[in-house]
């Protein structure tokens, strides 16, 4: 079973911020938080990780609590290409790991 | 770069056929993973592959084998395809503490 929990679906006005929570209480210590999104079929696409730190890239911003049961994702201007199913995963980061999905956020963008 | 290559792109089969989905990665990972994704649904993990020699079932292994070829290629086969197996399928790699990368998915179709 995936070892994060989601909203299934959030809507988001184009140019706010859009705040994607993910609830992972029994993360480990050596876990890391990823995030990946897929638009319509594609293959998912790789947006940002973090171990304890927030995190910050060219496309988003990651925010994990300092208990690290939880985190968020922030798209800071979302735009309607934004429109797409994100997934927050944990993972050591190991070479055997079984890297399991949820069923993730669908993130709707209104013009 | 290539990245991930998954061939075909598209498949119909009759129930019963057999077929291999091919995927190769140009990026000198370690880890290689097969994942299904049904209508509407989340990615599910059928077998992965840590290294060279070595495959573990995932969450959805039941009438499906793989075979890892070497460093570079992870096929997936179906012995005798179901309508059940209908579905999108990726093909995804990853090196040690880094993350996956996604082939464009083979759309398969069992009538």
């Amino acid at each position: 079973d995936a070892k994060t929990t989601q909203p299934t679906s959030m809507d988001c006005a184009e140019g706010r911020a859009a705040n994607l929570p993910c609830n992972h209480s029994t993360i480990s210590g050596n876990e890391y938080v990823y995030w990946y999104r897929q638009i319509h079929s594609q293959g998912p696409q790789y947006i940002i990780h973090g171990l304890k730190n927030n995190e910050t890239n060219e496309m988003a911003s990651l925010i994990i609590t300092e208990d690290r049961k939880s985190s968020t994702l922030i798209l800071p201007h979302a735009t309607l290409r934004d429109t797409a199913v994100y997934y927050c995963i944990v993972r050591v980061g190991n070479r055997d790991d079984k890297i399991i999905f949820g069923k993730g956020t669908r993130l709707h963008i209104l013009p | 770069n290539a990245g991930v290559t998954q061939t075909p792109k598209f498949q119909v089969l009759k129930t019963g056929q057999s077929m291999t989905l091919q995927c190769a990665q140009d990026m000198n990972h370690n880890s290689m993973y097969w994942y299904r994704q049904d209508p509407g649904m989340g990615l599910r993990l059928i077998y992965y592959s840590a290294s060279e020699g070595t495959t573990d079932k995932g969450e959805v292994p039941n009438g499906y084998n793989v075979s890892r070829l070497n460093k570079r290629e992870f096929s997936l086969r179906l012995e005798s395809a179901a309508p059940s197996q209908t579905s999108v399928y990726f093909c995804a790699s990853s090196g040690d503490n880094s993350p996956l990368h996604f082939g464009n998915g083979t759309r398969l179709t069992v009538t």
